[in-house]
Parts: C-alpha cells; sequence; structure tokens
C-alpha cells in the first residue's frame, strides 16, 4: 500500500527556500499510474495545490506559484522534492505531498502524506 | 485561477441529510467530470471522499454521493453521523496548469 511521507524544516526565514522532501514507500516513483504533487494549507485557510510531476521529470505548476516553484523527482531514493524560493509570510502553512492518479481514482489526489508545518518568520 | 465557491457551514441532526454546492466554472467544474471531494478532520491530512463527480472509492459509505449539473456540483451526506462531523472540500481539475482548483471548504456540524 503506498503511503508518503514529507520532511524537512519547519522554520525558514523570509526571502529563502523552502526545501521539502517526499519519501515514496509501498511502491515505485516510477510507477506510470501517478503525478507526485504538492499541496498546501494555510492556517486555518483552504487547500491550494502547488504543482506535480511525472516520473519522466514532466512538470506542472499552479500558475500563480510557478516562478518561484521547482518540484524534482529522484527515482535512485522513491522521493520527490518542493522547492519554493523568496518565501515571505503568505507562504506559512502545512505542506501535504499526495498523488494525483490517472487509474484507480482518476483526476483526484488519492493518497495524502500527514503533512508537514512550515512557518516562514525571522 | 479562482477557487470554487462552496457554502462556509452546513449541519444537520444525525439521521438527516445535508447537502454541499460547490460553484466553478465552465474552464473548471463545467468543462470536466474530474470532481472530487474530500474529508478534514482537525489536523489531519484530507480524505478522498467521491472522484469522477459520483464515485466512491473503496471504503467510503454509500452514505456519501456526489453530482454535477453545469457548473455546479454537490456532495450529499445521507443519514448523518457524529463522525461526519468535518471540513469538506471540492476539487476540479481545471487542464494540464491545474491538477486541482479546490473549494473554499464547508464545515459540516452534526447538531
Amino acid at each position: 500500500q503506498l503511503q508518503l511521507q514529507e520532511s524537512g524544516p519547519g522554520l525558514v526565514k523570509p526571502s529563502e527556500t523552502l526545501s521539502l522532501t517526499c519519501t515514496v514507500s509501498g511502491g515505485s516513483i516510477s510507477s506510470s499510474s501517478y503525478y507526485w504533487g504538492w499541496i498546501r494549507q494555510p492556517p486555518g485557510k483552504g487547500l491550494e495545490w502547488i504543482g506535480s510531476i511525472y516520473y519522466s521529470g514532466s512538470t506542472y505548476y499552479n500558475p500563480s506559484l510557478k516562478s518561484r516553484v521547482t518540484i524534482s523527482v529522484d527515482t535512485s531514493k522513491n522521493q520527490f522534492s518542493l522547492k519554493l524560493s523568496s518565501v515571505t509570510a503568505a507562504d506559512t502553512a502545512v505542506y501535504y505531498c499526495a498523488t494525483w492518479t490517472t487509474v484507480t481514482t482518476p483526476g483526484a489526489f488519492d493518497i495524502w502524506g500527514q503533512g508537514t508545518m512550515v512557518t516562514v518568520s525571522s | 485561477q479562482s477557487a470554487l465557491t462552496q457554502p462556509p457551514s452546513a449541519s444537520g441532526s444525525p439521521g438527516q441529510s445535508v447537502t454541499i454546492s460547490c460553484t466553478g466554472t465552465s474552464s473548471d467544474v463545467g468543462g470536466y467530470n474530474y470532481v472530487s471531494w474530500y474529508q478534514q478532520h482537525p489536523g489531519k491530512a484530507p480524505k478522498l471522499m467521491i472522484y469522477e463527480v459520483s464515485k466512491r472509492p473503496s471504503g467510503v459509505p454509500d452514505r456519501f454521493s456526489g453530482s454535477k449539473s453545469g457548473n455546479t456540483a454537490s456532495l450529499t451526506v445521507s443519514g448523518l453521523q457524529a463522525e461526519d462531523e468535518a471540513d469538506y472540500y471540492c476539487s476540479s481539475y481545471a487542464g494540464s496548469n491545474n491538477f486541482g482548483v479546490f473549494g473554499t471548504g464547508t464545515k459540516v456540524t452534526v447538531l
């Protein structure tokens, strides 16, 4: 059974780069069934899709964040990563990694990590 | 891309039904049958409850049902139970530039 686990610093300074990693267990990140993505949720607010990546390296980003976002995949470690540059307090949120599938539950984010809180503060 | 519009709150007594609406545009909800619904309890990750407008993943009770008409999708929870009290978010695929436009969220209270 596929499981996702986020990891990374819980505190990032303004103007710096937020870096998070999602480790995939119970399956291969090279699976053609999934797009691997990031979703965030500011405290007390709703969900926002950040972007997704296919195992081939093709990336898809939210237009509102595209200029600051890089998502990459490391097939040797079965991990994918998020980098968000020039962060401000508005980027403070719980960050989730999640799969978007074309097979089991098409068009939906079916498997989620537990989430990791990232605070932007000096 | 703007968030999909949901009512902030909905409520019902145990055993009753509650319906949550999710209004988008022809570029998202109205343009694709990739509408999904998520349940989120406090401090927990969202859980997929409905996909492709009306389909339930394995393990989701049939008390949860979804539908769509034009640019508006709906989630109905029948036979409300205490554990259904949570936040609910809709989401729609909106093209390769947006795998998931999310709704504003609805807090469901079981009275």
